[in-house]
């Protein structure tokens, strides 16, 4: 998984609950990415981040926050997790910026599952 | 809006059987065409970029090929460890998007 830990891999929560998924990555690479991935859907980017304090929005960003304090670690934050955010999340990494196409690569997923 | 559309959605083969995944899409300014395959419970793997028409790729059985509104994936004589979901996605600049995915399913 190119170097990329996600954790934790699985989450039970209920409604209402703030929730926090942890990306760590080992390759120093400035880009990294949270994706869900949902049946009938393919994967949606939620929000990336392009170095340390620097993120934006991706597709489907709403009820999502993150952060970025260290170039290895990028965190995603559900403040108030509701039923439609159970689903699988991705972080992916890449070296270059999104206008060189450079190849992202996925760490293992986190199952949540919101009650 | 941009689309990337995978065909068909599951596909059977026979051990030995080749056959084709098909990834179309609708962007303007097609900055690459990545080919990732995902096993169950992991995240996808990358297989191949491919960056302007008639580019070709291949690995083991793998080959990847890209026209100007189409990509393929042939595989062939797949083996039952070719089973796994394949997925495309299509750069424009932006972001990856991506397909559905083609479930294959290699029988002994």
């Amino acid at each position: 998984d190119a170097g990329i830990t996600q954790s934790p891999r699985h989450k039970v929560t209920e409604t209402g609950t703030p929730v926090t998924l942890r990306c760590h990555q080992t390759e120093n690479h400035r880009y990294m990415y949270w994706y869900r991935q949902d049946p009938g859907h393919g994967l949606r980017l939620i929000h990336y981040s392009y170095g340390v304090k620097d993120t934006d929005k991706g597709e489907v960003s709403d009820g999502y926050s993150v952060s970025r304090s260290k170039t290895e670690d990028f965190l995603l934050t559900l403040e108030s997790a509701t039923s439609s955010q159970t689903s699988v999340y991705f972080c992916a990494i890449s070296e270059f910026d999104s206008s060189s196409t450079d190849t992202q690569y996925f760490g293992p997923g986190t199952r949540l599952t919101v009650l | 809006e941009d689309q990337v559309t995978q065909s068909p959605e599951a596909l059977r083969l026979q051990e030995g059987e080749s056959s084709s995944l098909n990834c179309s899409y609708t962007l303007s300014g097609l900055r690459g065409l990545f080919w990732y395959r995902q096993d169950p419970g992991k995240g996808p793997e990358f297989l191949f970029t491919l960056y302007s028409a008639g580019e070709e790729k291949e690995k083991e059985r793998l080959k990847a090929t890209l026209t100007k509104k189409e990509s393929f994936l042939h595989i062939t004589a797949p083996k039952p460890e070719d089973s796994a979901t394949y997925l495309c996605a299509a750069h424009s600049g932006y972001a990856l998007n991506f397909g559905k995915g083609t479930s294959l399913l290699v029988t002994p």
